[in-house]
């Protein structure tokens, strides 16, 4: 079944403690992005990544890491998390072109920093 | 930069009346324009897209049109069904990109 994963669903944990998000697609996408949801402000892109080794950073990356060293898995990284990072985070994947093609997301993870 | 403005935040109707969303977008190179459902709980799934080159675009009771002079593309559903309750996300592309902007979502109740 074509779909993209992540790692953990849901997750408490306190200021300064690093931790990984995952997140895993099997549709050889090229394109992934990272997105945080929070009420009333909608979806916004933390990072992307066009292909293996090149990422860049969206509208909101300050305080958020990734890498793509194979092209199904791009982790989001929070090296120190502080509460203003509690919500609901998307990883998608879409197939590379014009921006014209449907994105995937993952299932969300909802993260909680106390 | 570049944004989407997405109104009304929360929209409730009666089941069979008909709703409309709207958004307006700031890049005028934007060539692509999605809609995003997502029901409580679960994740944004694309319902429709529109293209820029297409003014109407329908599938079943949904619908979506454009307006590429004044920015402004559109999310048409009629005979609504409770099922069709969830938030609603418009989003534009930046440019010619895979990048999405979107817009603050709306919320749609439809009442039995």
């Amino acid at each position: 079944e074509a779909q993209v994963t992540q790692n953990p669903r849901y997750l408490i944990t306190v200021t300064g403690k690093k931790l990984t998000v995952t997140c895993s697609q099997n549709m050889n996408h090229e394109y992934m992005s990272w997105y945080r949801q929070d009420p009333g402000l909608g979806l916004r892109q933390i990072y992307y990544s066009m292909n293996v080794e090149v990422t860049d950073k969206g509208d909101v990356p300050e305080g958020y890491k990734v890498s793509r060293k194979e092209k199904r898995n791009f982790p989001l990284i929070l090296e120190s998390p502080s509460p203003n990072q509690t919500s609901l985070y998307f990883c998608a994947s879409k197939v590379r072109g014009a921006g014209a093609d449907e994105q995937f997301f993952g299932p969300g993870t909802r993260l909680t920093v106390l | 930069g570049e944004n989407v403005e997405q109104h009304p935040s929360t929209l409730s109707v009666q089941e069979g009346d008909s709703a409309v969303i709207k958004c307006t977008y700031s890049d005028s190179a934007s060539n692509y324009f999605p809609w995003y459902k997502q029901e409580l709980g679960k994740r944004p799934q694309l319902i429709i897209d529109i293209r820029s080159n297409v003014g109407e675009k329908k599938d079943q009771r949904i619908a979506v049109t454009l307006n590429k002079t004044a920015k402004h593309f559109s999310l048409h559903i009629t005979e609504t069904q409770p099922e069709d309750s969830a938030v609603y996300f418009c989003a534009a592309s930046i440019g010619n990109t895979d990048k999405l902007i979107f817009g603050t979502g709306t919320r749609l109740q439809v009442f039995p």
